[in-house]
């Protein structure tokens, strides 16, 4: 079965200085595996996505993620943060073969970026 | 292109009452998932459609239902209402088509529902 662990509940950084949110995935095969941003009060937003195509994924917004299968990661990075990038961050991994709609979602990380 | 619709935005129901929501996916999308989002369980899968049919089910009692129409507006509905079906319901929308292709999610704002 698959599931996903996001290792920080809450990461607080400057603006300015990069941005780090881990995640930890398990999945019996090649996984799909997505991070989505929601904003206060508002739904979900695609950031990036990887379908098993390059391990190095750029999403919207200078974010980007690396598929590292040794170490089961997908771990989303920022070079500099802006105050914008303040959300509730998620790693999802998509559930059942194919193209899906059932997903499964990490517990979510809240950003914080302080001025 | 007019992105995923959700109604009600908010609503208050009473224990033991029952809900329906709306969602309108995007025009060409003919899979719709619904989410439960609780700051106690986050995001849990309740539901997905496909024209006109179940494919997937999440781990939710009976009291949580739904169905697609023709023209892939989904409808979900949940019965005798407890408390704790407090939450935010997301609806997603997609291609959906099956095979290697995974397509993005189109998330709606959600319908922020309380139960009293």
């Amino acid at each position: 079965a698959q599931s996903v662990t996001q290792l920080d509940s809450h990461v607080s950084v400057s603006e300015g200085t990069p941005v780090l949110l881990r995640c930890n995935y398990s999945s019996s095969y090649s996984p799909s595996l997505f991070w989505y941003v929601q904003h206060p009060n508002k739904g979900l937003q695609l950031l990036l996505k990887y379908t098993s195509a390059a391990t190095l994924v750029k999403g919207i917004n200078g974010f980007e993620a690396e598929f590292k299968k040794s170490e089961t990661s997908f771990h989303l990075t920022k070079p500099s943060a802006h105050m914008s990038d303040a959300a509730e961050y998620f790693c999802v991994v998509r559930g059942g073969s194919g193209n899906t709609g059932k997903l499964i979602f990490g517990q979510g990380t809240t950003l914080q970026v302080k001025p | 292109k007019a992105g995923v619709t959700q109604t009600p935005r908010y609503l208050i129901k009473t224990r033991g009452q029952q809900v329906t929501l709306s969602c309108s996916p995007i025009s060409g999308h003919r899979s719709v998932s619904w989410y439960q989002q609780t700051p106690g369980q986050g995001l849990q899968f309740l539901f997905e459609y496909f024209s006109e049919t179940q494919r997937n089910k999440g781990n939710f009692p009976g009291r949580f239902s739904g169905r697609q129409f023709s023209n892939s507006r989904s409808e979900m509905n949940v019965s005798t209402l407890e408390l704790g079906d407090s939450a935010l319901y997301l609806c997603a929308s997609s291609g959906g088509d099956r095979g290697p292709n995974t397509g993005e999610l189109f998330f709606g704002e959600g319908s922020r529902l309380t139960v009293l």
